[in-house]
């Protein structure tokens, strides 16, 4: 059974400042991973979708990695903004039907 | 471009009452899947239709049930609610593409049964 996991929970950082957010996955055999941003009480916002076969993909400031090997990923934010406080959620598609989700991390930028 | 619209955004149900949810797919998707997020937790599968079949379902109860519609909108129908099943319900629509295409979420439906 696909399990992922997110760490840390929760991150707070200062405005202008680099951070990594991590996301495992227990099964290396996976269509592709996707990362969300969750803002409080709405929707999936899609960000970065990479393929089984790619290594990382970039969208302005943030910059996601794959390792399926390791069952790794990481999401990069450059020069973090108080609107990019939200919860950021890694999903894996171990399927062709559904996405597996980890609970998320919740990130809140400071003035 | 309209994305994906749920409707409605917001409900309050008493325990044992059933419930509608809808959802609009992006024009041109063909799939829709359900997904139920619970307060603190990540979105959990429930079903993903394509081409109005059913093509997978998430390990819920009977009282859960969907269909996809000719024009591909989608309903989710939960029987004999309980207090467990109050949780933001998202619907996802895709293009095909065998498990590699992004799948694209709706705002939810916010579901209280009281």
């Amino acid at each position: 059974k696909q399990e992922v996991t997110q760490i840390p929970a929760a991150l707070s950082v200062p405005e202008g400042e680099n951070l990594v957010l991590n996301c495992s996955f227990t099964d290396s055999a996976i269509y592709n991973l996707q990362w969300f941003r969750q803002d409080p009480g709405k929707g999936l916002t899609s960000l970065l979708l990479i393929q089984s076969s790619q290594r990382e993909q970039t969208s302005g400031r943030l910059n996601a990695s794959l390792d399926k090997s390791s069952g790794r990923s990481t999401l990069y934010i450059a020069a973090s903004q108080p609107g990019d406080s939200a919860t950021y959620l890694c999903a894996v598609r171990p399927g062709s039907e559904k996405l597996v989700f980890g609970k998320g991390t919740k990130l809140t930028v400071n003035p | 471009d309209a994305g994906v619209t749920q409707s409605p955004t917001h409900l309050i149900k008493t325990r044992g009452q059933h419930v509608t949810l809808r959802c609009s797919p992006i024009s041109g998707h063909k799939s829709v899947s359900w997904y139920q997020q619970v307060l603190g937790q990540g979105p959990q599968f429930i079903f993903q239709y394509y081409e109005k079949e059913e093509r997978g379902r998430g390990n819920f109860p009977d009282r859960f049930s969907a269909r996809q519609f000719p024009n591909y909108s989608s309903e989710l129908n939960v029987n004999a609610l309980l207090l467990g099943d109050s949780a933001l319900y998202l619907c996802a629509s895709s293009l095909p593409g065998q498990g590699r295409e992004q799948l694209f979420f709706g705002e939810g439906s916010r579901l209280t049964v009281l």
